[in-house]
């Protein structure tokens, strides 16, 4: 099976513009999950979606938001960008979701931002 | 809320040396612990489940244990191809897949 795919890998924004990450699940796989990671603060949890729908979110500001789609595949958007928005964006598909939590997790390559 | 603290920060073996990496928990009711290793510039990769005291996973010279505040990820006789940041992380309380992620343990193999 091919895994967790994220484009793009690499983005260069300035502050005050937006941008979309797009990330393509495992196939079969219905949990989407988004993270934010940086040297200080570790791995962050973003939000998770399943069959279309936002079953939890993290402590992120309003600017961060998600969707999902019929074919689970998931974008997730910042708008407004500040300098500290820089950090590598993991997306992180699960195999089961429904009636079921915490299962593992398989991670993409990442997007890397970078804002200047 | 959750927390998950690893230590040591960076640990620096050399090739044959066995050590240890711990991953000390408070959460409101232990659904699971997680561990996965991330190779710089790549996304996580998983490695064990534990879901309670007492258990005890192994995969290679990687073998994971849980107690009820504490989970240990002991290497034996590592090799370079060892080297990697490792993460543990548990899920929260009525969080489906929402999971808290320790900052990790960068550890380095040297031959």
């Amino acid at each position: 099976k091919a895994g967790v795919t994220q484009t793009p890998r690499y983005l260069i924004k300035t502050r005050g513009q937006q941008v979309t990450l797009s990330c393509s699940p495992i196939s079969g796989h219905r949990s989407v999950s988004w993270y934010q990671q940086t040297p200080g603060q570790g791995l962050q949890f973003l939000f998770e979606y399943f069959s279309e729908t936002q079953r939890n979110k993290g402590n992120f500001p309003g600017r961060f938001s998600g969707r999902q789609f019929s074919n689970s595949r998931s974008e997730m958007n910042v708008s407004t960008l500040e300098l500290g928005d820089s950090a590598l964006y993991l997306c992180a598909s699960s195999p089961r979701g429904s009636g079921s939590s915490y299962n593992e997790q398989f991670f993409g390559p990442g997007t890397r931002l970078t804002v200047l | 809320e959750d927390q998950v603290t690893q230590s040591p920060e960076a640990l620096r073996l050399q090739e044959g040396e066995s050590s240890s990496l711990n991953c000390s928990y408070t959460v409101s009711g232990l659904r699971g612990l997680f561990w996965y290793r991330q190779d710089p510039g790549k996304g996580p990769e998983f490695l064990f489940t534990l879901y309670s005291a007492g258990e005890e996973k192994e995969k290679e010279r990687l073998k994971a244990t849980l107690t009820k505040k504490e989970s240990f990820l002991h290497i034996t006789a590592p090799k370079p191809e060892d080297s990697a940041t490792y993460l543990c992380a548990v899920p929260s309380f009525g969080g489906y897949q929402k999971v808290t992620f320790g900052t990790g343990t960068k550890l380095q193999v040297i031959p």
